[in-house]
């Protein structure tokens, strides 16, 4: 059974700081990587996805690695601002269902502060 | 463009009680998800399609059902409400092997 883990639960950094998130999984076995975000009341929006055969994915100051062999997955966030407070939630998807199937991690909670 | 839409976004229910969430999307998406998400357990896949009249059940199925008469929607149905179903309901959708995109959840609490 996949298992997904996300290191640290919870990060608080100051305004300006670059940061990495880390996610790891179990079963290398997977069909793409996904990252999102998920603000507090609301749905998930997704900021990334990476094929089972990427290296790495990049939006604007998002950069989001995988490395397959090693079940492991970063997203680095560059010049983080206030308004990336939020939890970030990293999932993968198993061979079957066409990347449908999605097995999530808890979480990383990051505040930015001011 | 609405994307996914769910409803009711609050539903209180007493054990033992019905009711379906409804799930729409107007992207045309071929495949659907139901997930749960419960504090320090992440989110758990109930059901999914894979295209109309087509579902197959995820990690956790038991009390639910699913159909998929049409691309748009895909409603949960839950049968016989009990306690351990508290959580937040979320609907996905897309297209194959490309990015989830997600409604805004219904927050069910069952007495």
């Amino acid at each position: 059974k996949q298992e997904v883990t996300q290191i640290p639960a919870a990060l608080s950094v100051p305004e300006g700081e670059n940061l990495v998130l880390n996610c790891s999984f179990t079963d290398s076995a997977i069909y793409n990587l996904q990252w999102f975000r998920q603000d507090p009341g609301k749905g998930l929006t997704s900021l990334l996805l990476i094929q089972s055969s990427q290296r790495e994915q990049t939006s604007g100051r998002l950069n989001a690695s995988l490395d397959k062999s090693s079940g492991r997955s970063t997203l680095y966030i560059a010049a983080s601002q206030p308004g990336d407070s939020a939890t970030y939630l990293c999932a993968v998807s198993g061979v079957t269902g066409g990347g449908n199937k999605l097995t999530f991690g808890t979480g990383t909670q990051l505040k930015v502060e001011l | 463009n609405a994307g996914v839409t769910q409803t009711p976004k609050f539903q209180v229910l007493k054990t033992g009680q019905s009711m379906t969430l409804q799930c729409a999307q107007d992207m045309n998406h071929e495949y659907m998800s139901w997930y749960r998400q419960d504090p320090g357990m992440g989110l758990r896949l109930i059901h999914y399609s894979v295209g109309a009249g087509i579902t197959d059940q995820g990690e956790v199925p038991n009390g639910y059902n699913v159909s998929r008469s049409t691309t748009e929607d895909f409603p949960l149905r839950l049968l016989s409400a009990a306690p351990s179903q508290t959580s937040v309901y979320f609907c996905a959708s897309s297209n194959r092997n490309q990015p989830q995109h997600f409604g805004d959840g219904t927050r069910l609490s069952i007495l």
